[in-house]
């Protein structure tokens, strides 16, 4: 099985710069992705890392270490329209490569 | 065109109608998924498709059945569903297998509430 933790709800001021932090323990690893999803509608795919490092998309960054168990979304230069919330998700080492989701992170960007 | 359609956007049902959902995707995609959201919880995965054949079912209850008809329609049929089942379902799909690496695009959902 597997689990992953990251916090429930960040706040940050607009212009600022926040980070996501996702753990997981796995008995298989085969990538984890980032999603961003606002209320009521359907995640978005924002990132993949399945080597270890940063990798940098726009305003958008994300981080991984295999070792550690452990990735991080950043966000840079924060919009209002990035109050969502932000979901990690490991992909399983196996034939089928099944996608387990974090409860997600809801992040608010005030004024 | 990175789109993946359902209909409908929402729907609700008695415990005893049989209703279905429906999914399209035009991007050549070759794996459809079918995920049940509840309120601030994760997505969790219901069914995988593959190539048009059933590849995961993720111990759901007989009440949800899923069906492929072509490469780019992925049905989900209800029948006797509990008010419990109220939830958002989600439907993806990905270029190939899931343990490919491919993201998965989601489409908008549908919200159903079973009263």
């Amino acid at each position: 099985g597997q689990n992953i933790d990251q916090p429930t709800e960040m706040t940050a001021t607009e212009g600022a710069i926040v980070q996501i932090n996702c753990t997981y323990q796995t008995s298989g690893f085969n990538g984890l992705f980032w999603y961003q999803q606002h209320a009521g509608e359907a995640p978005t795919f924002l990132s993949y890392n399945v080597l270890d490092g940063l990798e940098e998309k726009g305003r958008f960054s994300s981080f991984l270490s295999r070792s550690k168990g452990y990735s991080y979304l950043l966000l840079k230069e924060l919009q209002m329209k990035d109050s969502a919330s932000y979901l990690c998700a490991v992909r399983r080492d196996d034939s089928w490569g099944k996608l387990q989701f974090g409860a997600g992170t809801q992040v608010v960007v005030t004024p | 065109d990175t789109e993946v359609t359902q209909t409908p956007k929402h729907l609700v049902m008695g415990m005893t109608n049989k209703k279905s959902l429906k999914c399209e995707q035009h991007m050549g995609h070759r794996a459809m998924y079918w995920y049940k959201q509840k309120a601030k919880k994760p997505p969790e995965l219901m069914f995988v498709y593959s190539y048009e054949k059933l590849s995961i079912n993720e111990s759901v209850p007989s009440r949800f059945s899923p069906e492929c008809p072509n490469s780019s329609l992925l049905n989900l049929h209800l029948h006797a569903l509990q008010p419990e089942d109220s939830a958002l379902y989600l439907c993806a799909s990905s270029q190939d297998r899931p343990s490919k690496s491919y993201e998965q695009y989601f489409g908008p959902g549908t919200r159903l509430t079973v009263t």
